[in-house]
């Protein structure tokens, strides 16, 4: 199947700093991608969908300016947490979506945690 | 609103069973549906992509049915292994974009 890297795995920041996170498709082209977040013990949970060239679509209650995303090529979007706090420590998951199939492929997520 | 409902939560069964996981959406105007396999502290991997006009697809000891009309899917695990264990999840386009998923069913196989 289709490959999704996301970079880095695991990050550990202060509160108050600020955090990028990358997720590109490998070997094929994603018009779309979306970004979830997880908690221990329950599913993604959907936080924006993020098309080429064009500004993301958030969903209800997550802020956009402080899960700023840009999605710049086809191969490539990026999600930035600013001013991080604890509580904003999760598991964040991006996927693509093949143009041509429409199936999604699941990055292997980022582990983030807010001292 | 459509809503993904997975049953059961749990499941643990001895090696080398039969088992069947459970799906139901409420929905039905779907184009596709698809599986998912999660680890701990991983990503998701697609185990199975099911298209609306399809009636089931196959790969390796799964097995993926979908019933549209009764807003149903049932994912098939033939023979299991250990290395089977996982989260499974399932999940449906709402709209043309963002997936909805289920809670996922947490599996257990035991050597």
């Amino acid at each position: 199947g289709a490959v999704v890297s996301q970079h880095p795995s695991r990050v550990i920041c202060k509160s108050g700093t600020s955090v990028k996170i990358e997720c590109r498709s490998l070997d094929f082209q994603a018009t779309t991608m979306f970004w979830y977040r997880q908690f221990p013990k329950q599913s993604l949970m959907l936080m924006a969908t993020s098309n080429e060239g064009s500004k993301a679509t958030y969903e209800q209650g997550v802020e956009k300016d402080k899960f700023l995303i840009n999605h710049a090529s086809l191969t490539l979007s990026t999600l930035t947490v600013t001013s991080a706090h604890p509580e904003d420590s999760s598991f964040y998951i991006c996927s693509a979506k093949d143009s041509f199939t429409n199936e999604q492929f699941f990055g292997p997520g980022t582990r983030l945690t807010v001292l | 609103k459509q809503e993904v409902t997975q049953i059961p939560a749990a499941l643990s069964v001895p090696e080398g069973e039969n088992l069947v996981l459970n799906c139901s959406f409420t929905d039905s105007a779907i184009y596709n549906l698809q599986w998912f396999r999660q680890d701990p502290g991983k990503g998701l991997t697609s185990l199975l992509l099911i298209q609306s006009s399809q009636r089931e697809q196959t790969s390796g000891r799964l097995n993926a049915s979908l019933d549209k009309s009764s807003g149903r899917s049932t994912l098939y695990i033939a023979a299991s292994q250990p290395g089977d264990s996982a989260t499974y999840l399932c999940a449906v386009p709402q709209g043309a974009q963002k997936l909805v998923f289920g809670q996922g069913t947490r599996l257990t196989i035991n050597p």
